[in-house]
């Protein structure tokens, strides 16, 4: 079956714009969320989202969100850009929310602010 | 909550000698334990996981993990690498109940000819 799908792989944008991410998680799974890496930050948790609502969300700013709709794809958005949002965008889909199996993860997209 | 240390940023090592990646947690509660491999360009895959039963995992590439209660430890192992085992290794956390996930800095092994 077809994997986590992340759009658009790649994107350049300039500071104070915004920015919209898609993932789309492996059919069946319900619960979606999404990490920020970065070299020097690792991956930090962003948000999760089960059956519409985010259930969980981690230590970021409010220029950070998300929603989630009913087939269960996810979009993630980011107003006015900071250069320290370079990075790439991590979307992970399992079965449920806080399951005890794994994350599947997309490749991810690579956002690059100039 | 959960934090997960892992001490090595660079692990450089040649092909076919054995490799230890070391992963030591903190937490208050009982946890699940992963490791997740991230080759270039990719996102992370599922390397192996300990949720109960055998404190030793083993993935289907080579790789164990044994999980050690006492020490706090998941390290991973693999008697003899590859030039293909090359990549990013991340040790994460998970609560009794799957939930919040925390993965740790990431270990880059480097497989050498």
């Amino acid at each position: 079956k077809a994997g986590v799908t992340q759009t658009p792989r790649y994107l350049i944008k300039t500071r104070g714009q915004q920015v919209t991410l898609s993932c789309s998680p492996i059919s069946g799974h319900r619960s979606v969320s999404w990490y920020q890496q970065t070299p020097g930050q690792g991956l930090q948790f962003l948000f999760e989202y089960f059956s519409e609502t985010q259930r969980n969300k981690g230590n970021f700013p409010g220029r950070f969100s998300g929603r989630q709709f009913s087939n269960s794809r996810s979009e993630m958005n980011v107003s006015t850009l900071e250069l320290g949002d370079s990075a790439l965008y991590l979307c992970a889909s399992s079965l449920m929310s806080g399951n005890t199996g794994e994350l599947f993860f997309g490749e991810g997209s690579r956002l690059t602010v100039l | 909550a959960q934090s997960v240390t892992q001490l090595d940023s660079q692990v450089p090592v040649f092909e076919e000698a054995p490799v230890e990646l070391r992963c030591n947690y903190s937490s208050s509660v009982s946890v699940y334990l992963f490791w997740y491999v991230q080759y270039p360009n990719q996102g992370l895959q599922l390397l192996l996981k300990y949720l109960s039963g055998s404190t030793l995992v083993e993935s289907i590439n080579g790789f164990e993990a044994e999980f050690n209660k006492s020490q706090t430890s998941f390290h991973l192992r693999k008697p003899s690498v590859h030039i293909s085992d090359t990549a990013e290794y991340f040790c994460a956390v998970s609560d009794w109940q799957g939930q919040n996930f925390v993965f740790g800095p990431g270990t880059r092994l480097s497989v050498l000819p």
